[in-house]
């Protein structure tokens, strides 16, 4: 089947406005990650769902970032006011849970904030 | 101090060399996972061990629970292997992955 997507793929954004990323899981699959990846730098941990349930959201950088999976599906990552400091490749992993620890990675949504 | 190291950062080799990529962490974990990334394109998974050591293809993963560390090595290496290696662990099941800071691979003909 279908692998993890991300939508867009790049987005230019200028500073002050907001943006959304979105992410579809691998179906069936429960759990959800959100990382920041910095240029030359491994990817961050964000947030985390399992479900709809956000259980641990201690990654986001600041009240500008927001994530929510309401109907424990797609995903979106929300970021307002951005800031330079934003720009990064956000990237969402989805994987089976309990059994199941291996994550799936999505190609990432590239921000530049301008 | 980084939770996840990894060396070398950087890493040239000639196509056919033996290679090895080490990671060492500070607490214990639930898993460690070795991650390929091309340039421009996502991360895929390689390796999630917790305990020995694993193979696939030309792909080697080893882990050392009391020491700590693991390594990735790549036997006759190619240059399609050029790539970002990284090293990243978890600590409970289904867990937020804590990532190294990658070692970027080149392989030369």
């Amino acid at each position: 089947g279908a692998g993890v997507s991300q939508s867009p793929r790049y987005k230019v954004a200028k500073r002050g406005q907001d943006v959304a990323l979105r992410c579809d899981p691998i179906s069936g699959h429960v759990s959800l990650f959100w990382y920041q990846q910095a240029l030359g730098q491994g990817p961050e941990f964000l947030t985390y769902f399992q479900n709809e349930a956000q259980l641990d959201k201690s990654g986001l950088p600041s009240d500008r970032f927001f994530a929510e999976r309401p109907e424990g599906s797609v995903s979106t990552l929300k970021i307002q006011r951005t800031q330079q400091e934003d720009s990064a490749v956000y990237l969402c992993a989805s994987s089976l849970e309990e059994t199941y620890y291996e994550q799936y990675f999505g190609p990432g949504t590239r921000l530049t904030v301008t | 101090k980084n939770e996840v190291e990894q060396s070398p950062q950087n890493l040239t080799a000639q196509e056919g060399e033996f290679i090895t990529i080490n990671c060492s962490y500070s607490v214990g974990i639930s898993a460690l996972h070795w991650l390929q990334q091309h340039p421009g394109g996502g991360i895929v998974s390689l390796f999630m061990l917790s305990s020995g050591k694993k193979k696939h293809g030309r792909l080697i993963a080893t882990i050392n629970i009391q020491e700590k560390h693991s390594s990735l090595h790549i036997t006759a290496s190619h240059p399609r292997d050029s790539a970002v290696y990284i090293c990243a662990v978890s600590y409970n099941q289904g867990g937020k992955l804590i990532f190294g800071q990658g070692t970027e691979l080149s392989v030369k003909p």
